[in-house]
């Protein structure tokens, strides 16, 4: 089962930043936090990760809490190209251990 | 980043035949994984591709059902055998290479009539 918990769905205006939260209270200590992204009928995209310091490219931003039981993505600029679906994934940490468990994720719908 | 190459990228099969989806990667990479996508779902795991050696299957996933090849570091096959319309899915590749992120083929969009 997926380890985070994220809202179903959002909406966003166009230009607006983007704040799309995730709950993960059960990660463990050597286990990172990824985002990915799928664009309707395309393959997942993968976003940014981190362990514990909040990560910036230029994609978007991950801001993880100091107990590290959630995070937040940012996207700074919502277009209507960042319409998707957006996974957030606790693991893989490496080591061999590299597969991923999809949960929901969240709807984000950028309006005009 | 890697590039992965997808075949075919949609099919629509009979029921009782079996359909082979090969993933072509541009670059070697450490690990490959096929994911099952059912309609209106989330992705789910069904194995991971081990060069030289037999696939690692998830639970509920079998390799009569799923046979995986990997000859090398740069290509594998998923077969869907024996298809039922319940197998109607997209089947994605997925590669890890140097880092831990990974990167995702298009997808094989399967409908079994």
């Amino acid at each position: 089962d997926a380890k985070t918990t994220q809202p179903p769905s959002m909406d966003c205006a166009e230009g607006r930043a983007a704040n799309l939260p995730c709950n993960h209270s059960t990660i463990s200590g050597n286990e990172y936090v990824y985002w990915y992204r799928q664009i309707h009928s395309q393959g997942p995209q993968y976003i940014i990760h981190g362990l514990k310091n909040n990560e910036t490219n230029e994609m978007a931003s991950l801001i993880i809490t100091e107990d590290r039981k959630s995070s937040t993505l940012i996207l700074p600029h919502a277009t209507l190209r960042d319409t998707a679906v957006y996974y957030c994934i606790v693991g893989p940490s490496g080591a061999g251990s590299y597969q991923l468990t999809f949960g929901k994720g969240t709807k984000l719908s950028v309006i005009p | 980043s890697a590039v992965i190459s997808q075949k075919p990228s949609r099919d629509i099969c009979q029921r009782g035949t079996s359909l082979t989806i090969q993933c072509q990667v541009d670059s070697q990479v450490t690990m490959m994984f096929w994911y099952r996508q059912q309609p209106g779902q989330s992705l789910t795991l069904i194995a991971t591709a081990n060069q030289g050696s037999e696939a690692t299957y998830e639970s509920g996933f079998v390799i009569d059902k799923f046979p995986i090849s990997r000859p090398n570091l740069t290509f594998s096959t998923l077969t869907v055998s024996n298809m039922s319309p319940e197998d109607s899915s997209i089947y994605l590749c997925s590669v890890v290479g140097g880092g831990t992120e990974a990167f995702f083929g298009q997808g094989t969009r399967l409908t079994v009539v």
